[in-house]
């Protein structure tokens, strides 16, 4: 079955890095688009970035553009988000998703479970 | 950027009753739009993409209707399990943006 395993996310200071990765199984990776979607303790939903199948595209929220990569490593069936000089505002639980198909263009219609990523000093 | 608003922001009804959902976009999205059950402390599932199509598994009492820049999410009958949090999306342009979210509850 289509599994999404997050990990990285942990406490870090205000400035630091983190890098998540996504390791997926149950589906032909390069046949789909990714996504990072985060949600703040409490909050919604709020789109962070996509990657196409072939990681060719990329593109991100103008709220991370400039601190955040979306990358992915299709030999290994990898998704990763580095996330440089954090905010408080950057704490959240982070989702990675799969894309509905091959096109950027698509709704994510799977998920993993989150990691939760804190930002404190 | 798009901006999508939805309303209500909570509903309480009761098991049973037909409960609806109202999403709307900035600009016109055509039919680009998707739909998310989140219980809470679970990831969000997909429930209808491209407006009106049910995603594989989604149970048929739920529904999706609209075009352009309004759109609404219909549960026929509202049963215990669904409790939880009902957002939309659109996937029209980059940035993809999430509604805010409406609350639905048990009376």
């Amino acid at each position: 079955q289509v599994q999404l395993v997050e990990s990285g996310g942990g406490v870090v200071r205000p400035g630091g890095s983190l890098r998540l990765s996504c390791a997926v199984s149950g589906f032909t990776f390069t046949s789909h688009s990714m996504t990072w979607v985060r949600q703040a303790p409490g909050k919604g939903l709020e789109w962070v970035a996509v990657i196409s199948y072939n990681g060719g595209f990329t593109y991100v929220a103008d709220s991370v553009r400039g601190r955040f990569i979306i990358s992915r490593d299709n030999s290994n069936n990898t998704l990763f988000l580095q996330m440089n000089n954090l905010r408080s505002e950057d704490a959240a639980i982070y989702y990675c998703a799969r894309g509905r198909t091959t096109t950027n263009f698509s709704p994510p219609d799977f998920w993993g479970q989150g990691t939760l990523v804190t930002v404190s000093s | 950027d798009i901006q999508m608003t939805q309303s209500p922001s909570s509903l309480s009804a009761s098991v049973g009753d037909r409960v609806t959902i109202t999403c709307q976009a900035s600009q016109d999205i055509k039919t680009s739009l998707s739909w998310y059950q989140q219980k809470p402390g679970k990831a969000p599932q997909l429930l209808i993409y491209d407006d009106s199509h049910l995603n594989t598994g989604a149970p048929s009492r739920f529904s999706g209707s609209g075009s352009g820049t309004d759109f609404t999410f219909t549960i026929t009958t509202l049963q215990p399990e669904d409790i939880g949090t009902y957002f939309c999306q659109q996937y029209d342009d980059l940035p993809f943006a999430f509604g805010p979210g409406t609350w639905v509850d048990i009376k």
